[in-house]
């Protein structure tokens, strides 16, 4: 059964690059056809697409987060991670790591992470 | 790319039927069948409901159904009970190069 689990820092201040890292495990990272998603939800509104890469190192990223994001993968440690820079409070959300497979006719979000909060203060 | 766009709010009474639409672009819903559901209770992670359109994954109810018309995807849900009162975001691939976009969420209450 694939897992997917989130870690990183719950508190980070402004200014500051917000790192977060999802360790997949029950599968492997090197698969073809799934891409390794990072999606935000600010405190009661709705999903944010940040991201996602794929196992090659081929990222997409949400234009209006574009110029403040990285997505990285270690296929040796079956890891993803997200680096968001500059963060400001308006970035305060819930961040969840995800799995994407797009592939033989089919697209869609088949297993997420947790969850986990991201509060930006000093 | 924008968001899909999806009616804030949609409620029922229990055993009504419902329907929460999608909107989208001929770049995204409108050019392919690669529109899901998925339904996100309080303090939870998203479950998916509905995939590719109109597929169900294994589990989940049949109550649950998706159809799509031009630019317009929905979500019926028949039978309304009680522990379907849930945020419901629809999503889908897109051809921009983002990937993937949600849609703005649709807060469906039992009465």
């Amino acid at each position: 059964q694939l897992q997917l689990q989130g870690s990183g820092p719950g508190l980070v201040k402004p200014s500051e690059t917000l790192p977060l890292t999802c360790t997949v495990s029950g599968g492997s990272i090197s698969s073809s056809g799934h891409y390794w998603a990072w999606i935000r939800q600010p405190p009661g509104k709705g999903l944010e697409w940040i991201g996602s890469i794929s196992y090659s190192g081929n990222t997409y990223y949400n234009p209006s987060l574009k110029s403040r994001v990285t997505i990285s993968v270690d296929t040796s440690k079956n890891q993803f991670s997200l680096k968001l820079r500059s963060v400001t409070a308006a970035d305060t959300a819930v961040f969840y790591c995800a799995r994407l497979y797009c592939g033989a006719g089919s697209c869609y979000l088949d297993h997420w992470g947790q969850g986990t909060l991201v509060t930006v203060s000093s | 790319q924008s968001a899909l766009t999806q009616p804030a709010s949609v409620s029922g009474s229990p055993g009504q039927s419902i329907t929460i639409s999608c909107t989208g672009t001929s770049s995204d819903v409108g050019g392919y069948d690669y529109v899901s559901w998925s339904q996100q209770h309080p303090g939870k992670a998203p479950k998916l409901m509905i995939y590719d359109v109109t597929y169900r994954p294994s589990g989940v109810s049949n109550r649950f159904s998706g159809s799509k018309s031009g630019n317009t995807a929905s979500l019926t849900i028949s039978g309304l009970q009680a522990e379907d009162e849930a945020d419901y975001y629809c999503s889908s691939y897109t051809s921009y190069s983002t990937l993937y976009v949600f849609g703005t969420g649709t807060k469906v209450t039992v009465l």
